[in-house]
């Protein structure tokens, strides 16, 4: 993987659904990876920082994995709600590059 | 208070002109980040500035120049704007240059963005 790519693009999913997303990256060198949580007409907020092979991080309803050895980290969605409507990035953070987003809605 | 601040919020002009895009941060962090959100609504880093030094230089036109008068502050000039300039422009800001954070959380705090028109 030479670079941060985000699988699926677009989900939509009921109100009450657990969904999951990835975030792709390059395995060598690894510094940090960033989630952000951007709803529209709005700046992207910190979700989780994740540093190290193994990490798990949760918030809430969301929670976060991570994997240096492969190159990937995975966010988790537990019940979502119709205000977790959002595009969500991850950051390479090496060279500051970011994914192109998986926008979620969830439908009432 | 607002923690990152740019203006303007939007900024209408002609091709060929010259103008300035202002970044303020109240968090005390150290390094300061300029991002432009190209066409495709992808998040391009610009400039990142760590105690009023340059660290990071993508490759953008030498029209664009970041001035930092101290950490605080990050500002983004644009010199004879091009119609391709187009694009909300974000400023952002984190406690340390995230080469040297370690294991520490770094989460980067973004602005309200400023949407640039060139007409």
């Amino acid at each position: 993987i030479l670079n941060v790519e985000q699988s699926p693009q677009s989900l939509h999913v009921q109100e009450g659904d657990s969904t999951n997303f990835t975030c792709s990256f390059p395995s060598s060198n690894f510094y940090a990876l960033h989630w952000y949580r951007w709803e529209t007409a709005k700046s992207p907020e910190a979700l989780f920082v994740m540093t190290l092979n193994g990490d798990e991080k949760k918030k809430g309803r969301i929670s976060a994995t991570l994997n240096t050895k492969e190159g990937y980290s995975y966010l988790y969605i537990k019940g979502s709600q119709p205000e977790d409507s959002a595009t969500y990035l991850c950051a390479f953070i090496n060279d500051m590059r970011f994914g192109a987003g998986t926008r979620l809605t969830v439908k009432p | 208070d607002t923690a990152v601040s740019q203006t303007p919020k939007y900024l209408v002009t002609q091709m060929g002109n010259d103008k300035s895009i202002k970044c303020e941060q109240n968090l005390g962090h150290d390094t300061m980040y300029w991002y432009k959100q190209d066409s495709k609504k992808f998040l391009k880093i610009m400039f990142s500035y760590n105690n009023k030094e340059l660290i990071i230089n993508e490759t953008v036109p030498n029209r664009f120049s970041p001035k930092s008068p101290d950490k605080a502050h990050l500002n983004l000039h644009i010199n004879s704007l091009e119609l391709g300039d187009s694009a909300v422009y974000f400023c952002a800001s984190s406690e340390y240059n995230s080469a040297w954070a370690g294991g520490r959380d770094n989460e980067q705090f973004f602005g309200p963005g400023t949407r640039l028109t060139v007409l």
